[in-house]
């Protein structure tokens, strides 16, 4: 079955820096790759997401890049803020299929 | 509250209780998970529902039994659980029950097992 690896777990950031997570998937037929932001004490929600038939995609600070060759997808934020500071998720799956398989998650602390 | 809801918000049992959770989605979704969030653990599946029907059994113990009488709710039932099944249980809904389908989570419940 599917393994999903995250890292790092933990990150802390200045305010107005970029921030990368990462994250490594085992099952070659996986081809939706979620990324989840849980704040402290709140539920996780979607933030952005990507599918295999594109390698990059962007809404505004956040970008996800998936490399299929490796295996591996990234989640990048820029110009931080506090209010990105939370718990984040990747996940991978095949989008026709019903489970999600979920990393570890990083938690990302950004002072100001 | 809309979207996804989630009752009790905290709930503690000794070994020997039963309890159930119960989650409802107010989305007009066909599809019902329900998760385990253990501290430095990924969230792991448990089970999936689409359309009321299990579709997922994500190897859980028979101490957690889950119900879903309509799309529209979801339980999970627990009998004789044991300390290490402290965790936040969480339910999702989505529009369908595929992996690529936005999930939306309710607030959890906290679960303490004395």
């Amino acid at each position: 079955g599917e393994n999903v690896e995250q890292h790092p777990s933990t990150l802390s950031v200045q305010e107005g820096d970029s921030a990368v997570i990462k994250c490594t998937y085992s099952d070659s037929a996986s081809n939706y790759f979620p990324w989840y932001k849980q704040e402290l004490g709140k539920r996780p929600q979607l933030i952005i997401d990507i599918r295999s038939n594109v390698g990059e995609k962007k809404d505004q600070r956040i970008a996800v890049t998936l490399n299929k060759t490796a295996k591996h997808f990234s989640l990048h934020i820029t110009e931080t803020q506090p209010e990105d500071s939370a718990v984040y998720f990747c996940a991978a799956g095949d989008q026709a299929g019903t489970a999600l398989i979920f990393g570890k998650g990083t938690t990302l602390s950004v002072s100001s | 509250e809309t979207g996804v809801t989630q009752t009790p918000r905290h709930l503690v049992m000794g070994m020997t209780n039963k309890k159930s959770l119960k989650c409802e989605q107010h989305l007009g979704h066909n599809a019902m998970y329900w998760y385990k969030q253990s501290a430095k653990k990924p969230l792991e599946l448990m089970f999936v529902y689409n359309f009321k029907e299990q579709t997922e059994n994500n190897s859980v113990p028979s101490r957690f039994s889950p119900e879903c009488p309509n799309s529209s709710h979801l339980f999970l039932h627990l009998h004789t659980l044991q300390p290490e099944d402290s965790a936040l249980y969480l339910c999702a809904s989505s529009q369908e029950g595929l992996a690529g389908d936005e999930q939306f989570f309710g607030p959890g419940t906290r679960l303490t097992v004395l």
